[in-house]
Order: structure tokens, then C-alpha cells, then sequence
């Protein structure tokens, strides 16, 4: 059974400082997919990951991806106010595009 | 990318009656899919909503609760049957299928059950 773990779940942070957040899974997948969600909101996509090795950058955010170790970091750099929000990643089930398996998401708060 | 919308946004409704929720994708998709998210939780998959077909629903999930319905390739609608409180959650429409992998989701029907 795929199963989505991440950490921290509640993350509280300074303006200015970088912290990553962690994403495990348990079982090969093709792709990762994180997601923020404000209060009150739907989700709103970030990062799409493919392949062993991928990296995408938007802004203040960074996403990695090690198929090898099952394993997707979030990296957050110099971290703004606007950044606090849940983020979730997510997991296709193998073979099944679609059928995402989430993680319980990692609450962020960024404080001045 | 694809725009989903989704009615109602929010509802309030009694035991035992059911709602039906509505999701319109402004293009064609392959897939949709509808997803729960109780208070303050995760993501939770019930089903693929197939066209022309019966839904794949998963462990957890059936159809008398939830049946749902994919008439084309931009429409279906979720039926929350016979609602108790445990029914109260966030109830989302998902969709995917280009080729960049991409997977959006609707605003939400947020749904309460007194």
C-alpha cells in the first residue's frame, strides 16, 4: 500500500530564514506533485516532478525529487509572511495518473 | 491549464437527506476524480469518475453513499446519500490528463450535516 508521509506537519518560522520540508513514500511512483493550500481555499498546484533527480524553482520555493530514496524536499528560501500556508505533497499511485495519495500537509507559519 | 468549478460552494443540511454536487472543467479532460478532505485533514481519494461508466471508488467508499456520474467529458456530479454529521468535510473535484501531468482542483464544496 502507498503510503505518503511528510515532516514537519507544523513548521513556525522567521521571516528571512530557509528551512525544507520532507516528503516519504513508501512505494515506487511516476510522479510528486505539491500543493498549497490557504485557509478556507482549494488547492492551488505548485511543483510537478517526473524523474529521478528533477528540480523545479518558483520564486522563494524549490522542489527536488530522489526516486531512489523515495524521498522530495520542499525547500523554502528566505522565508516571507506570504509563504505561511499548508503544503501537501502527493503521490501518483504507479500506472494510475490521477490517483493521488496525499500527505497529511505541513502547516507553515511565517512570522516577522 | 483547466479551470473547475464546482456548485454549491457550501451547504448546510439535515440527516438523512442527500446533496448533490456539481463539477463543470472548462476543457476536455480524461480523467476526474472527486476527493474529500474532513477538518482540518489530508486529501482523501472516493473515486474516479469514469465517462459513460460506473465510478472506480475506493477502499473506504461505495456507491449506494456516493454515487456519482460522468455524463461527457467536462461534467459529473457526487451525491452525498443519506448524510449524517460524519459526512461534514470539504468535498473536491479534481481533474488531469494533459500532458504535462498537471492534476487542478476545484474551489470546494464545503459541506455541513446537523
Amino acid at each position: 500500500e502507498l503510503k505518503v508521509e511528510q515532516n514537519p506537519l507544523f513548521l513556525s518560522m522567521q521571516e528571512g530564514k530557509n528551512y525544507t520540508i520532507y516528503c516519504n513514500y513508501s512505494t515506487t511512483s511516476d510522479r510528486l506533485y505539491w500543493y498549497r493550500q490557504d485557509p478556507g481555499k482549494s488547492l492551488e498546484s505548485l511543483f510537478v516532478l517526473l524523474s529521478n533527480g528533477a528540480v523545479k524553482q518558483e520564486g522563494r520555493l524549490m522542489a527536488s525529487l530522489d526516486t531512489k530514496a523515495r524521498l522530495s524536499t520542499l525547500h523554502i528560501t528566505a522565508a516571507v509572511h506570504d509563504l505561511s500556508a499548508t503544503y501537501f505533497c502527493a503521490v501518483d499511485r504507479r500506472g494510475s495518473q490521477g490517483n493521488l495519495i496525499f500527505g497529511k500537509g505541513t502547516k507553515l507559519s511565517v512570522k516577522p | 491549464s483547466a479551470v473547475i468549478s464546482q456548485k454549491p460552494s457550501r451547504d448546510i443540511c439535515q440527516r438523512g437527506t442527500s446533496l448533490t454536487i456539481q463539477c463543470q472543467v472548462d476543457s476536455q479532460v480524461t480523467m476526474m476524480f472527486w476527493y474529500r478532505q474532513q477538518p482540518g485533514q489530508s486529501l482523501t481519494l472516493i473515486a474516479t469518475a469514469n465517462q459513460g461508466s460506473e465510478a472506480t471508488y475506493e477502499s473506504g467508499f461505495v456507491i449506494d453513499k456516493f454515487p456519482i456520474s460522468r455524463p461527457n467529458l467536462t461534467f459529473s456530479t457526487l451525491t452525498v446519500s443519506n448524510m449524517s454529521p460524519e459526512d461534514s468535510s470539504i468535498y473536491l473535484c479534481s481533474a488531469a490528463g494533459g500532458a504535462n501531468y498537471e492534476q487542478y482542483f476545484g474551489p470546494g464544496t464545503r459541506l455541513t450535516v446537523t
